[in-house]
């Protein structure tokens, strides 16, 4: 097993482009998560998937941040456009149906986006 | 859990001592999970330790173990034999088994030699 794979690994670009971000999940895991590290925030919580639906959304800064999973194997985060304040690592995390999160997350090598 | 605070931005310890990172959270839940990450300089997050809550008993492995308070809803973690590869930024998280963790703030660890 590969382990949850993001890309790309760094990301420098400039204000007000549009930025992908992509994630390919564990192959059975249901459950998709997508957080941003910060130092003055820590680890915040953006958005998560179950069987490729959104369940809770909440933690989308604002419109520029949208979220897709057309399938189970292949998620995006799309920042449109890009502000200096979005420099953050970005993580996706997978891990197994209910009752099996109870394992924890996996977590990928994040993406480090910086924006000038 | 719904918050984690963890009280120490940073901690130092020396090669072969122990050292314990503490950590509280607050839930109305009565079935979760607590868990500790461990950050190195490569960014990767990689699970130390879990803790069932409805278990009394510690969650050890190996070199790593919790100090498990239900009451005082705390869950510390304890490096015996520091090693300097533990050196690090570390996380308390917690939550139910349908949903999301929340991570605590972090404690940056390191181990001198």
């Amino acid at each position: 097993d590969a382990g949850v794979i993001q890309s790309p690994r760094h990301e420098v670009t400039e204000m007000g482009q549009e930025v992908t971000l992509r994630c390919k999940p564990i192959s059975g895991h249901d459950y998709l998560f997508w957080y941003r590290q910060t130092m003055m925030r820590g680890l915040e919580l953006l958005i998560y998937f179950n069987n490729n639906v959104p369940i809770d959304d909440s933690g989308m800064p604002e419109d520029r941040f949208s979220a897709k999973m057309p399938n189970a194997s292949f998620s995006t985060l799309k920042i449109q456009p890009s502000e200096p304040r979005d420099s953050a690592v970005y993580f996706c995390a997978s891990s197994l149906n209910p009752g099996a999160l109870s394992y924890g997350y996996t977590f990928g090598s994040g993406t480090r986006l910086t924006v000038v | 859990a719904q918050t984690v605070t963890q009280s120490q931005p940073e901690m130092s310890v020396q090669e072969a001592e122990t050292v314990t990172l503490s950590c509280t959270y607050d839930t109305s839940e009565n079935n979760y999970y607590l868990f500790w990450y461990k950050q190195p300089p490569s960014r990767q997050m990689i699970l130390v330790i879990r803790q069932e809550a409805y278990k009394q008993q510690n969650a050890t492995e190996n070199r790593f173990s919790v100090n498990f308070q239900k009451a005082a809803k705390s869950f510390s973690l304890k490096i015996s034999d520091s090693q300097l590869g533990d050196t690090a930024m570390y996380f308390c998280s917690g939550g139910t088994s349908y949903g999301k963790l929340t991570f605590g703030q972090g404690t940056i660890l390191t181990v001198h030699p």
